[in-house]
């Protein structure tokens, strides 16, 4: 399976900054997806990032707030854009790496006060 | 309704007992079913796949219907390792086989 290596693994922000969390994958891989966990409630997609295009949002995620970079097959960025603290939640990438495997990041737990 | 839903739990048993997880999910184009384990403050990682004609794996134990459209996990012989938050995954081509999760039964296993 994939490695993935996900930065920084915790970040206490204050609301209106911005922070950029970032995904290193071991092999290149097309597909990369970014979840947001929120407290006690199960994985949401927010988009899926694919090589070369713009991210695919799901309905209630938006661009301008969740910006996301995918320069190459092994690399991607998730920004959470003008923090409140309803941001504040578990964002986790994750890549497909076989036709039943996939593997996530192990989390950025993000706290915005 | 959610499309995929699982009872929340918390599932309290003894160790050695078996336990068993349901879940149904509400998409019919839903081609690929999973469960994943996710440990408290940990990322999710895959359990096990679960095929049409059922499949084992050590002490787990998936079924599928796809007629009721319902997934089950079972667990036998449960140690106190086995205590998570088991996550039933659906993903469907159509939908660039994104992953669709539950909000996860959490099991806790005791002495």
């Amino acid at each position: 399976s994939a490695v993935i290596s996900q930065k920084p693994s915790r970040d206490i922000c204050q609301r209106g900054t911005s922070l950029t969390i970032q995904c290193q994958v071991d092999s290149q891989v097309t597909m990369m997806f970014w979840y947001r966990q929120q407290p006690g409630q199960s994985l949401t997609l927010i988009a899926t990032a694919n090589q070369g295009s713009e991210a695919t949002y799901e309905s209630g995620f938006v661009i301008d707030k969740f910006p996301i970079s995918r320069p190459n097959l092994t690399f991607s960025t998730l920004t959470v854009s003008n923090m409140s603290p309803e941001d504040s939640s578990i964002y986790l990438c994750s890549v497909r790496y076989s036709n039943y495997g996939y593997t996530f990041g192990s989390g950025t737990r993000l706290t915005v006060v | 309704r959610k499309e995929v839903e699982q009872d929340p739990g918390p599932f309290n048993v003894p160790e050695g007992a078996t336990v068993a997880f349901n879940c149904t999910y509400s998409n019919s184009a839903s081609q690929s079913f999973f469960w994943y384990r996710q440990d408290c403050r940990k990322e999710p990682k895959l359990l096990m796949s679960v095929y049409s004609s059922g499949n084992e794996d050590g002490r787990f134990t998936a079924q599928l219907n796809r007629a009721s459209q319902y997934i089950s996990l079972l667990i036998r012989d449960s140690k106190l390792s086995d205590s998570a938050t088991y996550l039933c995954v659906v993903s469907h081509t159509g939908g660039g086989n994104k992953l669709t999760f539950g909000t996860g039964t959490q099991l806790k296993v005791e002495l």
